[in-house]
């Protein structure tokens, strides 16, 4: 069975330009998570999806970040404008959605963004 | 709210030797809890968890942990190390959402 599938891998960018970062969870995995991950740290939760609905955007700083999961499958992360800080690893997770705080969370293999 | 502490940035273990990496956790209610581990340039791989039932969890690659409730608890163990188990280790607490520890770099010498 195929794992998590993100896209890219690494990604450079300047400062100021937008970034994009994808996502292909588990087969038959309803709930989708992004997190970041900063050097030295554990990840943290950025966003919650239940198929397409986002049930937790409470730790996505909105003004320049934006997600969407169309048809409750794949998902896309966005960063627009990139700022130096936002340097991390983008990590994305799947898990069944039978029971939010149970279930195991899979996690993708990341997107780590270097911003100049 | 929840947290979960892992006290030792780094252990380093001979080869053979029992392992432990320390996780103690804070939460209100029943506590979920977890150990994942990422291999360099990798995402997290998960190794077990602790919902309910028997204290000690069993996971892969041998690994297990005991939770522990009166001392809030769940240390990840592993009776004897392999070289191939240097990773960072990381314990992780739900009952609203997936709280990580800052990570435990383990090295196992040959």
């Amino acid at each position: 069975e195929a794992g998590v599938v993100q896209s890219p891998r690494y990604k450079i960018i300047e400062k100021k330009q937008p970034v994009a970062f994808w996502c292909n969870p588990i087969s038959g995995h309803n709930t989708l998570y992004w997190y970041r991950q900063n050097l030295g740290q554990g990840p943290e939760l950025l966003i919650r999806y239940e198929n397409e609905e986002a049930v937790d955007d409470s730790q996505l700083p909105k003004d320049r970040f934006s997600a969407e999961r169309l048809k409750g499958v794949d998902s896309t992360l966005k960063i627009q404008p990139a700022e130096l800080g936002d340097s991390a690893v983008y990590l994305c997770a799947s898990s069944l959605g039978q029971y939010y705080s149970t279930d195991t969370q899979y996690f993708g293999p990341g997107t780590r963004l270097t911003v100049l | 709210a929840q947290s979960v502490a892992q006290p030792e940035d780094q252990v380093n273990v001979a080869e053979g030797n029992p392992l432990t990496v320390k996780c103690t956790y804070s939460v209100s209610g029943n506590p979920y809890l977890f150990w994942y581990v990422q291999y360099p340039n990798r995402g997290l791989q998960f190794l077990l968890k602790y919902i309910t039932g028997d204290n000690l969890v069993k996971g892969s690659y041998g690994f297990e942990a005991e939770f522990n409730k009166s001392q809030t608890s769940f240390h990840l163990k592993k009776p004897s190390a392999l070289v191939s188990d240097s990773a960072l280790y990381f314990c992780a607490v739900t009952g609203g959402k997936l709280i990580f520890g800052q990570g435990t770099e383990l090295s196992v010498k040959p």
